[in-house]
């Protein structure tokens, strides 16, 4: 079966630095996405790995390594905006996107 | 405003009643989706339609039905609403299907079947 694995929550003083996790097994690979869901709130997008390696866009960076079947995405600087749920997600060998539970990003000041 | 709009925004229903969920984008995207999302579970897709006139099921199609008669408008039906089609309703388009097509998604609805 197709699995994507996030921790279910994570705690984090604002003005640190954080890294969620996400380990996945998935029929094909075809990329993988992060975003964020504030509560209520529709998700939106934050980035797309393909190739191993670091992705930085600005506060946020994503990391992946298809041969582990890991990724990361590293939050810096936090402020209590990123108090969200991060959504990992994969597009397996048909295009379709495979969502991991979502981790909760709490942030304390 | 571009972007997508779905209609309601919550809804509470009775069991075995028929509902419809609308969702419309001005994106022009080719791509438009409907998932559930449900506490502690991820996105799960109920259907998807790759261009007006297809569509497909997704992992969770049970008990709905989609039709796509033009490029803007993805509406989702509920035949007959049972109990366990309580969820968040999330509608999502994206250009096309390929590889790295960002996903962009409405507001959402809040379903309860009573």
């Amino acid at each position: 079966g197709q699995n994507i694995d996030q921790p279910t929550e994570m705690t984090a003083t604002e003005g640190a630095i954080v890294q969620i996790n996400c380990t996945y097994q998935t029929s094909g690979f075809n990329g993988l996405f992060w975003y964020q869901q504030h509560a209520g709130e529709a998700p939106t997008f934050l980035s797309y790995n393909v190739l191993d390696g670091l992705e930085e866009k600005g506060r946020f960076s994503s990391f992946l390594s298809r041969s582990k079947g890991y990724s990361y995405l590293l939050l810096k600087e936090l402020q209590m905006k990123d108090s969200a749920s991060y959504l990992c997600a994969v597009s397996d060998s048909n295009y379709q996107l495979i969502w991991g539970a979502g981790t909760k990003l709490i942030i304390k000041p | 405003i571009a972007g997508i709009t779905q209609a309601p925004t919550s809804q509470i229903l009775a069991a075995g009643r028929r509902m419809t969920l609308r969702c419309t984008q001005d994106m022009r995207h080719n791509a438009m989706y409907w998932y559930r999302q449900d506490l502690g579970l991820g996105l799960r897709l109920i259907h998807y339609s790759n261009t007006a006139g297809t569509t497909g099921k997704g992992e969770v199609p049970d008990g709905y039905s989609v039709s796509r008669a033009n490029t803007d408008d993805f509406p989702l039906t509920l035949a007959s609403a049972v109990p366990s089609q309580t969820s968040v309703y999330f509608c999502a388009s994206s250009e096309g299907r390929g590889a790295d097509n960002e996903q962009f998604f409405g507001p959402g609805t809040r379903l309860t079947v009573l």
